[in-house]
């Protein structure tokens, strides 16, 4: 089983949709990290998470908001999705040591 | 904002040649590291260079770091059809959060 995972791997939806992406993982880091990857760019962190009662607001958190259920699980919310957040969504998990983070497949979301 | 910028956007060689990749970035790091992403796919991390090294090598990979210019290089050598993919530097600037920063990849293709 894979130590990340990512549900679902692709969704398609309409405008004004609200869409829940939802990650879980089996490597029991405490913190973990949502992040969005456009066309021919980097990642960029949405929103992270130091453990079940701490959550952080990322480099571009407007439109979207996170729960962290558990700790092995981070779900991200569009509440009301809109076009140009189309992208490719990777969940990404680290330890408090500072080991490197580890990611998930990604998530490919299309809002029409 | 992106911190790290990586040079070229693009890179085409031929299978056996060396593939040089460069990143730059704008403030203080902890550590940078190098992932790679097969197409639509998720990220898997190479190698890590912390701030107070100047080189490190893994297999065919060797990172190069250079604080004082802000700038890193990945040279991969003996390059495979297989390492075809996009490239990311990611920096750590340190503190609890463990964020990293991407910049926007470069794009390498061998050709058989």
């Amino acid at each position: 089983d894979a130590d990340v995972t990512q549900t679902p791997r692709n969704r398609i939806t309409k405008t004004g949709k609200r869409i829940m992406l939802e990650c879980s993982q089996t490597k029991g880091h405490d913190r973990m990290y949502w992040y969005r990857q456009d066309p021919g760019l980097g990642l960029r962190l949405i929103y992270y998470s130091f453990d079940v009662k701490d959550i952080n607001k990322g480099e571009i958190s407007d439109g979207y908001s996170v729960s962290r259920q558990a700790q092995a699980k981070f779900s991200l919310s569009l509440e009301s999705a809109i076009p140009n957040q189309t992208a490719l969504y990777f969940c990404a998990t680290s330890d408090t040591g500072g080991a490197s983070p580890f990611f998930g497949p990604g998530t490919r979301l299309t809002v029409l | 904002s992106q911190q790290g910028e990586e040079d070229p956007q693009a890179l085409s060689i031929q299978e056996g040649e060396n593939a040089t990749m460069n990143c730059s970035y704008k403030t203080s790091i902890n550590n940078l590291q190098w992932y790679r992403q097969n197409s639509g796919r998720g990220l898997v991390h190479l190698i890590l260079i912390r701030s107070n090294e100047r080189e490190k090598h893994s297999g065919r990979l060797r990172v190069t770091l250079d604080t004082s210019k802000k700038s890193s290089s990945l040279l991969i050598t003996a390059s495979r059809a297989a390492d075809t993919a996009s490239y990311f530097c990611a920096t750590d600037a340190g503190g609890s959060a463990r964020q990293l920063t991407f910049g926007s990849g470069t794009q390498l293709t061998v050709l058989p």
